[in-house]
C-alpha cells in the first residue's frame, strides 16, 4: 500500500488566518482525495484533488474555502481560509493507485482554531 | 439519499471475547464495501469486500458481504486490548472517482 505523509501534523491557529496542509504519496497514485473529520463523527469527503486541473468538490465545500492543488501525481496541497472555530477538525488526505483499488490515508492533521 | 448504517455504535467487552460489528448500506450505485480500524487520527485498511458470500480473513479478523441483503460483518476473535479503536465501514457508491461514504463507526473498548 502507498505511504503517505500529511504536514503539519497539528497547528493552532487564529481565526480568520489560513493554513496549507501538504500531502505527499511514496509513489504515484491515480486519485488523491481529502476529507474531514469533525469530532465525535465519521469522514466526510471535501474533494477530489485532479492532477493539473481543478479540483472537484462535494456539496457544502467551495473553492473559496478550501482551495486544492495537485501538480503531479504524488502531491496535494489543502488550505483551510479564513478560518472560523466551526473548522476545528481533523483534516486527512487519502489516495488509491487505481479505479478498484482501496484507499489508504495519511496521519491527519489535527486543527484548532482559537 | 445514500446511507451508510453501523450498528452498535459502542461496545464495550473483556479480553478474549468474540465481536460481531454491522453495517448495513442503502446505495444507488454499489461498487465495494470497506473496514478501517482507526486508532488516533489515520484510519488504517482493513478489507475490501466486492462480492457476497466470500469471506476474508486476516489474523483474528473476518468479514463478508450480503448484496442480496445489503449489509457486510466484521467479526474479531479473541479480542485483545490492541483491538481497541473506532472501526469504520465504508462503501465506494459512485462510478467515477470512486470516493468513500462512510458510516459513523462502532468505538470498540476491549476491556482487560
Amino acid at each position: 500500500s502507498a505511504v503517505i505523509s500529511q504536514k503539519p501534523s497539528r497547528d493552532i491557529c487564529q481565526r480568520g488566518t489560513s493554513l496549507t496542509i501538504q500531502c505527499q504519496v511514496d509513489s504515484q497514485v491515480t486519485m488523491m482525495f481529502w476529507y474531514r473529520q469533525q469530532p465525535g463523527q465519521s469522514l466526510t469527503l471535501i474533494a477530489t484533488a485532479n492532477q493539473g486541473s481543478e479540483a472537484t468538490y462535494e456539496s457544502g465545500f467551495v473553492i473559496d474555502k478550501f482551495p486544492i492543488s495537485r501538480p503531479n501525481l504524488t502531491f496535494s496541497t489543502l488550505t483551510v481560509s479564513n478560518m472560523s472555530p466551526e473548522d476545528s477538525s481533523i483534516y486527512l488526505c487519502s489516495a488509491k493507485r487505481g479505479l478498484d483499488q482501496p484507499q489508504h490515508f495519511g496521519d491527519g492533521t489535527r486543527l484548532s482554531i482559537l | 439519499e445514500d446511507k451508510v448504517v453501523q450498528s452498535p455504535l459502542s461496545l464495550v467487552v473483556h479480553e478474549g471475547d468474540t465481536v460481531t460489528l454491522n453495517c448495513s448500506y442503502e446505495v444507488t450505485n454499489f461498487r465495494s464495501l470497506l473496514w478501517y480500524k482507526q486508532e488516533k487520527k489515520a484510519p488504517t485498511f482493513l478489507f475490501m469486500l466486492t462480492s457476497s458470500g466470500i469471506e476474508k480473513k486476516s489474523g483474528r479478523l473476518s468479514s463478508i458481504l450480503d448484496k442480496k441483503e445489503l449489509f457486510s460483518i466484521l467479526n474479531i476473535t479473541a479480542t485483545q486490548t490492541g483491538d481497541s479503536a473506532i472501526y469504520l465501514c465504508a462503501v465506494v457508491v459512485r462510478s467515477g472517482a470512486n470516493n468513500l461514504f462512510f458510516g459513523t463507526g462502532t468505538r470498540l473498548t476491549v476491556i482487560p
